[in-house]
């Protein structure tokens, strides 16, 4: 069974400072990697997904996620993080139709 | 008008109540999925549907029950609430191997 973990439960950051939220996963099959971001108070919304290609995947808002399939991670990065990226952020694994989601990841960027 | 509609939005219910909550969407798409979400456990899978005749069990199915009415509703039923089914609840759906697009969630208390 594939399962996914999410090492920090809490990330604070200052605003304009770079984040880094790290995302390890296991699997004995190929997967598709995805991470969504869940504002306060409303639904998943997707930020970006690698399904085959390039390792480095760019998504919305300044979001980029490295695949590094020899260390089965997918790490998401922002250059310069603003206040409105306060946010909870989950990564995903999806196998056979399926998703898996991590514990998720709670970003509070400070003034 | 939003793609993934769930009503209610908050529910807040007794120990012995059934209760229904239900799933719309306009996508048109064929699988249709049920999350609870735990702090710190992330969105888990309860029961999934491919199209209005199959309906699967998820990794935490018991206690849940789900009926898909037509291919744009999708709703999950708590024959016998208790208070740890209190949680925030998602409906998503997909097409294909396509993203899974996730609704606007619902809150449900049970006291």
């Amino acid at each position: 069974a594939q399962s996914v973990t999410q090492l920090d439960s809490q990330v604070p950051v200052f605003e304009e400072a770079p984040v880094e939220l790290r995302c390890n996963y296991s699997s004995s099959v190929s997967v598709y990697l995805f991470w969504y971001v869940q504002y306060p108070n409303q639904g998943l919304q997707l930020l970006l997904k690698y399904l085959s290609g390039s390792t480095l995947v760019k998504g919305i808002n300044g979001f980029e996620a490295e695949f590094n399939k020899s260390q089965t991670s997918f790490h998401l990065r922002k250059p310069s993080v603003h206040i409105s990226d306060t946010a909870e952020y989950f990564c995903a694994v999806a196998i056979r139709n399926k998703l898996t989601f991590g514990g998720g990841t709670r970003v509070l960027v400070k003034p | 008008d939003a793609d993934v509609t769930q009503t209610p939005r908050n529910r807040i219910t007794k120990t012995g109540k059934r209760i229904m909550l239900e799933c719309s969407q306009t996508k048109g798409h064929d699988r249709m999925y049920w999350y609870r979400q735990d702090p710190g456990l992330g969105l888990r899978l309860i029961y999934y549907s491919f199209d209005v005749k199959d309906i699967n069990k998820g990794e935490i199915s018991d206690g849940y029950s789900v009926s898909r009415q037509a291919q744009a509703k999708f709703s999950l039923s708590l024959e016998s609430a208790i208070p740890n089914q209190t949680a925030l609840y998602f409906c998503a759906t997909r097409r294909g191997t396509d993203t899974q697009y996730f609704g606007p969630g619902t809150r449900l208390t049970v006291l």
